[in-house]
Order: structure tokens, then C-alpha cells, then sequence
């Protein structure tokens, strides 16, 4: 079955350290996208993908970094200069053109 | 800016009437839109998508939008509410930025379907 693959499902970090979030897709699709959710705020967009080798800053991007070397991956690092990090996190996919996003199940994420 | 609204954190229904979330927006060109759901520590499961063509847009689960241009809002519609439709319902457009497009979602309305 065709999905994207998000992991771990929940991480546990001390602060100060660099932590990476995994997201795959085996949907062929070209763009991928990485949102943070915080209750009472929605889905703030931190990075996005449109192309292999090719990613554009979302809204809330400081303090994140991400790669795109392959189509099925789209990886997120929650480096220790985002100021509050604890948050859940959603990996999406789309086909280009106006396509629904496909949603991963999610990293909650908790640093202490 | 563009930017969507959802102006209710809740909504509360009772099972078997009609229920309705409510979202505008604003955004440049012709909109795409969207409604998701989501269930706790779950990701967004996408109900229906508004791109052209008819008003009112029949999606999955009995779920339905109408889009209003002069009044800029697609709110989400069901005829009839069960106890399994309560959840966060997030409202969503596809906005162009810099020769590509984003999505942009509202806040999110949970929905509370009362037995």
C-alpha cells in the first residue's frame, strides 16, 4: 500500500541536542512538505520541497534544516536553535498541481 | 496576506442533526480548497477539495462543502451529525508564492457530536 512513513512516533530529547525526523514516501510524489502542529494554532508550514535537491522555507523555518537528495525522502532536523521545539510534527505529499496533500501519522516530539 | 479562518475553536452538535464548520479565506487568483480531518495523534485525512465547476462539493463520509465567492468562505457540511464525526476538522488553500504554490490551513474547529 502507498503511504508515507513517519518515525519515530514519539522522541524524547534533552535540549541542546540536534535531533532528525524521518519521512518517506512510496507515493511517487514530487513535492513534500513538513508542518508543525501546537494546539490552537494549525499547521504552520516549516519547509517544503517542490523537486529533488531543491526546498524553500515555510513560515516558521528558523531553527530547522532540511535535505531532499532522493524523491522518497524528505528528512527534518530540529537543531538546538529553535528556541521551543516540543511540538508534533507532520510530513505531507503532494503530485504538483493542486493535489490534496497526503498526511503521515506524525513524530510528537518533547524536549526537556 | 493570504490566509484562512476558521472563527469556531468548537462546535458542539447534537447526533442526527445537521452540522456545519465554518471557514473563509484570502488569497490571491482563483482558490483551491480544502477540508481535512483528523483524529487524536493521527495525521490530516483529506475529506474534499474545491478547485472549479459546481458550488457545492460532495466528499467522503457523507461530508459536503459549498463555496461562496462573493462571501470568500467553503464551509463544511453534513445532513445529518453521528458520534464518530467528532474530531479536528482543518480548512485549507492552496496559495501561490514565488512561482509555486503552498497550503495554508486554518486553526481548526473540533467538532463534538453529542449522543
Amino acid at each position: 500500500d502507498g503511504g508515507i512513513t513517519q518515525s519515530p512516533k514519539y522522541l524524547f530529547r534533552k535540549e541542546g541536542q540536534n535531533v532528525t525526523l524521518s519521512c518517506e514516501q512510496n507515493l511517487n510524489h514530487d513535492a513534500m512538505y513538513w508542518y508543525r502542529q501546537d494546539p490552537g494554532q494549525g499547521l504552520r508550514l516549516i519547509y517544503y520541497s517542490q523537486i529533488v535537491n531543491d526546498f524553500q522555507k515555510g513560515d516558521i523555518a528558523e531553527g530547522y534544516s532540511v535535505s531532499r537528495e532522493k524523491k522518497e525522502s524528505f528528512p527534518l532536523t530540529v537543531t538546538s536553535a529553535q528556541k521551543n521545539p516540543t511540538a508534533f510534527y507532520l510530513c505531507a505529499s503532494s503530485i504538483q498541481g493542486g493535489s490534496p496533500l497526503h498526511f503521515g501519522n506524525g513524530t510528537r516530539l518533547t524536549v526537556t | 496576506a493570504q490566509s484562512v479562518a476558521q472563527p469556531e475553536d468548537q462546535v458542539n452538535v447534537a447526533e442526527g442533526n445537521p452540522l456545519t464548520v465554518k471557514c473563509t479565506y484570502s488569497v490571491s487568483g482563483n482558490p483551491y480548497l480544502f477540508w481535512y480531518v483528523q483524529y487524536p495523534n493521527r495525521g490530516l485525512q483529506f475529506l474534499l477539495k474545491y478547485i472549479t465547476g459546481d458550488n457545492l462539493v460532495k466528499g467522503s463520509y457523507g461530508f459536503e462543502a459549498e463555496f461562496n465567492k462573493s462571501q470568500t468562505s467553503f464551509h463544511l457540511k453534513k445532513p445529518s451529525a453521528l458520534v464518530s464525526d467528532s474530531a479536528l476538522y482543518f480548512c485549507a488553500v492552496r496559495a501561490p508564492t514565488s512561482g509555486t504554490y503552498k497550503y495554508i490551513f486554518g486553526t481548526g474547529t473540533r467538532l463534538k457530536v453529542l449522543a
